[in-house]
């Protein structure tokens, strides 16, 4: 059974610092995963998705990689913003169309 | 394009009452996914729906929880009846058919059972 987790569960860093968000998933046999950033009382927006013959996909100052083998995809975030303040969501894709979520991580960015 | 429509976004109901959400998915997508979001945790799937058929369903509390996708457009999700621990976010998303394609999501519904 595919587990998705995310670590830290919370962070707090100030305005301009470069950060990681971590994500690992039990189960390889991933179609792909995605990453989704969550605003409070909204719904899911996906940020960047990395389909498992890829390595890593970037969008602006998003880097997101992902390494299968050993189960593991990270979120980069540079020169990060008070507006970048958000939950962050990994969701690993296990084929059958099901997608596991982490819990994700809640990020505040301090001007 | 217009994204995937949900409504109510709020709702508010006593335990025992019953409650249903609706959900409009982007045009074209065939597949409709519910998701369960308690406070402080990641989605949960619900329900998978193949335009209409159920492809997944297997974390529904089917004793009070049912959805159906009439026509494979607009679906609806039921609760009846609801419990305290019903008390969270659903949020409905859609995609293409095909594996690892991306799902796009609602804004959701924010259910509160007092």
């Amino acid at each position: 059974k595919q587990e998705v987790t995310q670590i830290p569960a919370a962070l707090s860093v100030p305005e301009g610092e470069n950060l990681v968000l971590n994500c690992s998933f039990t189960d390889s046999a991933i179609y792909n995963l995605q990453w989704f950033r969550q605003d409070p009382g909204k719904g899911l927006t996906s940020l960047l998705l990395i389909q498992s013959s890829q390595r890593e996909q970037t969008s602006g100052r998003l880097n997101a990689s992902l390494d299968k083998s050993s189960g593991r995809s990270t979120l980069y975030i540079a020169a990060s913003q008070p507006g970048d303040s958000a939950t962050y969501l990994c969701a690993a894709d296990t084929g059958g169309f099901k997608t596991i979520f982490g819990a994700g991580t809640r990020l505040f960015v301090k001007a | 394009e217009a994204g995937v429509a949900q409504s109510p976004r709020y709702k508010i109901i006593e335990k025992r009452q019953s409650v249903a959400f609706w959900c409009n998915p982007i045009s074209g997508h065939a597949t409709l996914y519910w998701y369960q979001q308690i406070l402080g945790q990641g989605p949960k799937l619900l329900i998978q729906f193949q335009n209409n058929g159920v492809v997944d369903d297997s974390q529904l509390p089917k004793d009070r929880f049912s959805a159906e996708r009439l026509k494979g457009v607009d679906s609806t999700l039921k609760i009846q009846p609801a419990k305290l621990e019903d008390s969270a976010v659903y949020l409905c998303a859609s995609s293409q058919t095909g594996v690892g394609t991306e799902a796009f999501f609602g804004q959701g519904t924010r259910l509160t059972v007092v």
